[in-house]
């Protein structure tokens, strides 16, 4: 079976630091996406992690540990304008570079000033 | 265009009509995938197109959905006889190249609201 997990609603403060956890079980792994998704518009993409360990990218980074089937997304220096629902979402086995993609519930962060 | 168009972007259809929604990819983008999205969830894979071939279709609900992308650019997803349980937001994604970075990144549409009375 194929379940990614992901906390339903996280609140935060601005200019803090929040981390929004991911756990996957799929039947195969080429890569685990961030996506960012604003109320009312088209999610869009904010990382992608293939190897083990940390990528950071300014404010964001995501960090992959495949033998735990467990990322992260780290978001600092908190703006309001992060108040959106963050994506996780894991590239299943295929036998080309672009194969079927699964989406998790997405986790609603909150910013209060 | 610069990114993804879909259209209609909102289709209000009585049950039992046939609908077709449309995904305009970008331009040269190889994969092209598509998604139903309802309020508060993730996207939910339906099928995707590598060029013109269907590469997985295991996501698509039942056999009144249908899709095709006949020349590997602009894809036309079907829903026959529709039923008030297939109001959603469907999604159309595309991304570049099956090697290298660019295929990583996912550009999605806009989005059809598709609402059946």
């Amino acid at each position: 079976g194929q379940n990614i997990d992901q906390p339903t609603e996280m609140t935060a403060t601005e200019g803090a630091i929040v981390q929004i956890n991911c756990t996957y079980q799929t039947s195969g792994f080429n890569g685990l996406f961030w996506y960012q998704q604003h109320a009312g518009e088209a999610p869009t993409f904010l990382s992608y992690n293939v190897l083990d360990g940390l990528e950071e990218k300014g404010r964001f980074s995501s960090f992959l540990s495949r033998s735990k089937g467990y990322s992260y997304l780290l978001l600092k220096e908190l703006q309001m304008k992060d108040s959106a629902s963050y994506l996780c979402a894991v590239r299943d086995r295929g036998y080309s570079s672009a194969s079927k993609i699964i989406f998790g519930s997405g986790t609603r962060l909150s910013i209060r000033p | 265009g610069a990114g993804v168009s879909q259209s209609p972007r909102y289709k209000v259809t009585k049950r039992g009509q046939d609908v077709a929604l449309r995904c305009d990819p970008i331009s040269g983008h190889v994969s092209l995938y598509w998604y139903r999205q309802a309020l508060g969830q993730g996207p939910e894979f339906l099928t995707y197109f590598n060029y013109e071939a269907q590469q997985d279709k295991s996501g698509l609900p039942n056999d009144r959905f249908s899709a095709e992308r006949p020349e590997g650019s602009i894809s036309t997803l079907t829903i026959q006889r529709t039923e008030q349980r297939d109001s959603a937001m469907y999604r159309c994604a595309s991304s570049g190249h099956l090697t290298g970075s660019e295929y990583n990144e996912q550009f999605f549409g806009p989005g059809t609201r598709l609402t059946v009375l």
